[in-house]
């Protein structure tokens, strides 16, 4: 049991280089999130889902596009990345009914120069 | 819109003192309010949750306390201890599409234990 997965773990892009991250969960769980964490702003709401073929936007979602084609996938897309998506990124499920805790993926350092 | 804010931003205490993290939030439908604790380069961790339903929640050393009324929770950590240096994040639940399916989180406490 893996828990929460993110790939890559680092990466480094150009401006205006396209890449999509990938969050993977084996635990079943109906919601799934993308996070962003930058210095001293917590963690923001990009875009979430509360099941297969749904999405929602979160906090901040401009200049990113997410996928939910199955249950245990939920990528999320850069499609020209700038210097201000500069942030480690937190993917993170959770179970639905009373099992609000959601756990989180290990991160993903993304700089764009 | 919906918003979290937590203060204070960084604090220092003794060891074996106690710390208090405060938090208030602006949606009144809110129910649901975690406290996540993230260490140096790792990824965040849930350490307690409390329900609206509840005013307050115990687990060992660390506590929270939620006033609905007010809109604001707190979480005391007593007999602090080396281990607990880290940033901790208040969070609570926003208007998603079902009970707690989006969370807004507040911007971080960063506790530093003096020994």
């Amino acid at each position: 049991n893996a828990g929460v997965t993110q790939t890559p773990k680092f990466r480094v892009l150009k401006t205006g280089q396209s890449m999509t991250l990938l969050c993977a969960q084996d635990m079943n769980h109906e919601y799934m999130y993308w996070y962003r964490q930058d210095p001293g702003m917590g963690l923001r709401l990009i875009h979430y889902s509360v099941g297969e073929g749904t999405t929602a936007k979160g906090e901040v979602p401009d200049g990113y596009n997410v996928s939910r084609l199955k249950k245990q996938n939920f990528l999320l897309g850069l499609e020209s990345a700038a210097p201000s998506q500069t942030s480690v990124y937190f993917c993170a499920s959770r179970g639905t009914g009373g099992a609000y805790e959601q756990y989180f993926g290990p991160g993903t350092r993304l700089t764009v120069t | 819109g919906e918003n979290v804010e937590q203060h204070p931003s960084t604090l220092s205490v003794q060891e074996g003192d106690s710390a208090v993290i405060k938090c208030t939030y602006s949606d009144s439908a809110s129910n649901y309010f975690p406290w996540y604790k993230q260490e140096l380069g790792k990824r965040p961790q849930l350490i307690i949750d409390i329900r609206s339903n509840v005013g307050e929640k115990k687990d060992q050393r660390i506590a929270v306390t939620l006033n609905k009324t007010a809109k604001h929770f707190s979480l005391h950590i007593t007999e602090t201890q080396p281990e607990d240096s880290a940033v901790y994040f208040c969070a609570a639940s926003g208007r998603g599409y079902s009970s707690a399916s989006k969370i807004i989180f507040g911007s971080g406490t960063r506790l530093s234990i003096r020994p």
